[in-house]
């Protein structure tokens, strides 16, 4: 079956730390995957999509970046987070151009 | 580009009674459309989906929404609600074209459900 995994669940940082969160997909290949992030009262926001290795595509500015090293991998970063990098940051994939989204467990992050 | 709004920030209903919480969506042609469910501190899960055909599409957990075009609308019901239906609830489009593939969602309606 398809699984998703994404972690840290929780992670608390600094301003101007760097950040690292990791998405991974098991049983299925070429997935599309997925970065948004869920910030209170705004709903979730796309922030990176991706339909292959090194093939991504950013949705707003801002100060992450998404990298996909390799096909069922998926890593958002930041060189130094900000305040307002704060938020609950979930994974996803699907197969194919249309259909159902399947959802990480998300990473909630606090940056002090 | 496409986009969702759910003009419905909070809604809270006893437990027994229906539901509809709405959705209307922007978009030139007729988009994919759905429905996911949250809850507290975890990722999202699929209630319905809407690609083409019957307008009225059934979902997990006895919900329906209603695809009415005039309207740009997607709502969400449920005749008979029941407590551990409080959660938040997620109205999201995906554009056809170039944009297919990309789910956009609006800000969510926050259920409540009295006993």
């Amino acid at each position: 079956s398809q699984t998703i995994h994404q972690w840290p669940a929780t992670l608390v940082q600094p301003v101007g730390s760097p950040l690292s969160l990791e998405c991974t997909v098991e049983g299925t290949s070429n997935p599309n995957l997925y970065w948004y992030r869920q910030a209170a009262g705004r709903g979730l926001q796309l922030l990176f999509y991706s339909i292959g290795i090194d093939q991504i595509s950013s949705e707003v500015p801002q100060n992450l970046s998404a990298s996909r090293p390799q096909d069922r991998q998926f890593i958002l970063s930041s060189k130094k987070l900000l305040l307002s990098d704060s938020g609950f940051y979930l994974c996803a994939f699907n197969r194919g151009g249309t259909g159902e989204l399947f959802f990480g467990e998300g990473s909630r992050l606090t940056v002090l | 580009a496409q986009s969702v709004t759910q003009p419905d920030i909070h809604i809270t209903v006893s437990e027994g009674a229906s539901l509809e919480l709405r959705c209307n969506y922007s978009y030139g042609a007729t988009p994919y459309l759905f429905w996911y469910v949250q809850s507290p501190g975890q990722g999202l899960q699929l209630l319905l989906k809407y690609f083409s055909g019957d307008t009225l599409v059934q979902g997990i957990k006895g919900f329906e929404a209603e695809f009415k075009r005039s309207q740009s609308s997607f709502n969400l019901r449920k005749p008979s609600v029941h407590w551990s239906d409080a959660a938040e609830y997620f109205c999201a489009v995906e554009g056809r074209g170039s944009t297919l593939g990309r789910l956009y969602f609006g800000r969510g309606t926050q259920l409540t459900v009295w006993p």
